[in-house]
């Protein structure tokens, strides 16, 4: 699977938006990119996934660049609970599709 | 509740020892992923099962084994345990007839290993 490099952290403050960066310059044309997180002490929760349109979802948003190198989650305003490890995976569509989890994105948010 | 229920969620047993893990998928998925998540390495994929037949391993030692039942359930045996098995062990699964993108995880079972 093509890997993907994420900040190790980022901080937000309560109810302003968040945009988690990923970078994936060796995307192949047939790789979803979907983001996971997770909450302290629970499983991975799937949040958005998407190939090359932006995708907008009740959760967040993801925006995909043009050449596809790089895209974003979103998250429009961020609350508490959104404190997590925010993964960006890429997945072959022809691939048994399991999940190759890298460090992910530590999400602090402020009050 | 993701619908994926795994048991026991904590399990503390010795070094050496066998233990046994279960995973019940959410109904009417066919695909049962294991990972392993240590402190160290983060979530490894372990291996995966689709509809009782093995479909992908990942990074599984040869102590551990798995399997899935035509009930769809699925166990994870860990042998001949070590210190460094002291992690915690999510099930997932899919539907992966029609692919939506998106597994469903359990809560985990905390193995500790003394």
């Amino acid at each position: 699977d093509a890997k993907t490099t994420q900040p190790n952290s980022m901080e937000s403050n309560e109810e302003e938006p968040v945009h988690l960066p990923c970078n994936h310059s060796t995307i192949s044309g047939t790789d979803y990119i979907h983001w996971y997180r997770q909450l302290p002490s629970q499983g991975p929760e799937y949040v958005i996934h998407g190939l090359t349109s932006n995708v907008n979802n009740r959760m967040a948003s993801l925006a995909i660049a043009e050449d596809r190198k790089s895209s974003t989650l979103i998250l429009h305003r961020a609350t508490l609970r959104d404190a997590a490890v925010y993964y960006c995976i890429l997945i072959y569509s022809g691939s048994a599709r399991q999940l190759t989890f890298g460090s992910g994105t530590q999400l602090t948010v402020l009050p | 509740d993701s619908g994926v229920t795994q048991t026991p969620k904590h399990l503390i047993t010795a070094t050496g020892q066998r233990v046994t893990l279960r995973c019940s998928p959410r109904s009417g998925d066919l695909s049962v992923y294991w990972y392993q998540q240590s402190l160290d390495q983060g979530l490894q994929f372990l291996i995966q099962y689709y509809n009782g037949e093995e479909r992908a391993k990942g990074n599984i030692l040869e102590r551990f084994s798995a399997q899935q039942f035509p009930d769809l359930h699925s166990e994870l045996n860990l042998s001949s345990l070590e210190l460094g098995d002291s992690a915690l062990y999510f099930c997932a699964s899919s539907e992966q007839r029609v692919w939506t993108g998106e597994l469903f995880f359990g809560e985990g079972s905390r193995l500790t290993v003394l």
